[in-house]
């Protein structure tokens, strides 16, 4: 089947600090990939839909100007979470569609 | 896309059959009844589809009522490998690049 990577796979940051969470669809080309949100023993909650060659798509209730998707190509969307905070701390997924969707491993960030 | 009901939980004895249910008896006609499971700290992954017939690959079996207002999910012979969260997702034709929206799942345990 399809792969889809993310990096990295645990970060730890500062409370202030920003991150960068990387996907990439290693075989295939994706124009849409989707980023998911996670917190324990909790499912995985849309957050949004990021779109080769134009603005992302949020779902209601999440912040854009805190989480900034950039789909560079057409194998790369990134997520930055921006002044991250302890609530921020989560594990986060991305997905890629070719037929079916494919997820990444995901990556956990905890804020200190 | 139609919403679906599971159980929170089920038990399993390593070697047996899973079987584990869903409803959805607000599916439409164009809907199809996708299977994706999450092992702990890891991205979901997908199982199996169909949309009427019952469906069979390597991993499982889908059983659709002929009503299609539910489904079942058969591991034939659960390993403990198979201990995860089962999400049943109900939506329109593969190869659709939409987003998948996940309930709360079935944590199915493989006990030995």
């Amino acid at each position: 089947g399809a792969v889809v990577s993310q990096h990295p796979s645990r970060v730890i940051c500062k409370s202030g600090t920003s991150v960068k969470i990387e996907c990439r669809s290693l075989d295939f080309q994706a124009t849409t990939m989707f980023w998911y949100r996670q917190f324990p023993k909790q499912s995985l909650m849309l957050m949004a839909t990021s779109n080769e060659g134009s603005k992302a798509t949020y779902e209601q209730g999440v912040e854009k100007d805190k989480f900034l998707i950039n789909h560079a190509s057409l194998t790369l969307s990134t997520l930055t979470v921006t002044s991250a905070h302890p609530e921020d701390s989560s594990f986060y997924i991305c997905s890629a569609p070719h037929n079916e969707q494919f997820f990444g491993p995901g990556t956990r960030l905890t804020v200190l | 896309d139609a919403k679906t009901t599971q159980p929170p939980s089920m038990d399993c004895a390593e070697g047996r059959a899973a079987n584990l249910p869903c409803n959805h008896s607000t599916i439409s006609g164009n809907e199809y009844v996708y299977w994706y499971r999450q092992i702990h700290s890891q991205g979901p992954q997908y199982i199996i589809h169909g949309l009427k017939n019952n469906e069979t690959n390597e991993m499982a079996s889908l059983i659709i009522t002929e009503d299609r207002k539910s489904s079942t999910l058969i591991l034939p012979h659960a390993t403990l490998r198979d201990t995860a969260v089962y999400y049943c997702i109900v939506r329109v034709a593969p190869g659709n690049t939409g987003k998948l929206i996940f309930g709360q799942g079935t944590t199915l345990q493989v006990k030995p």
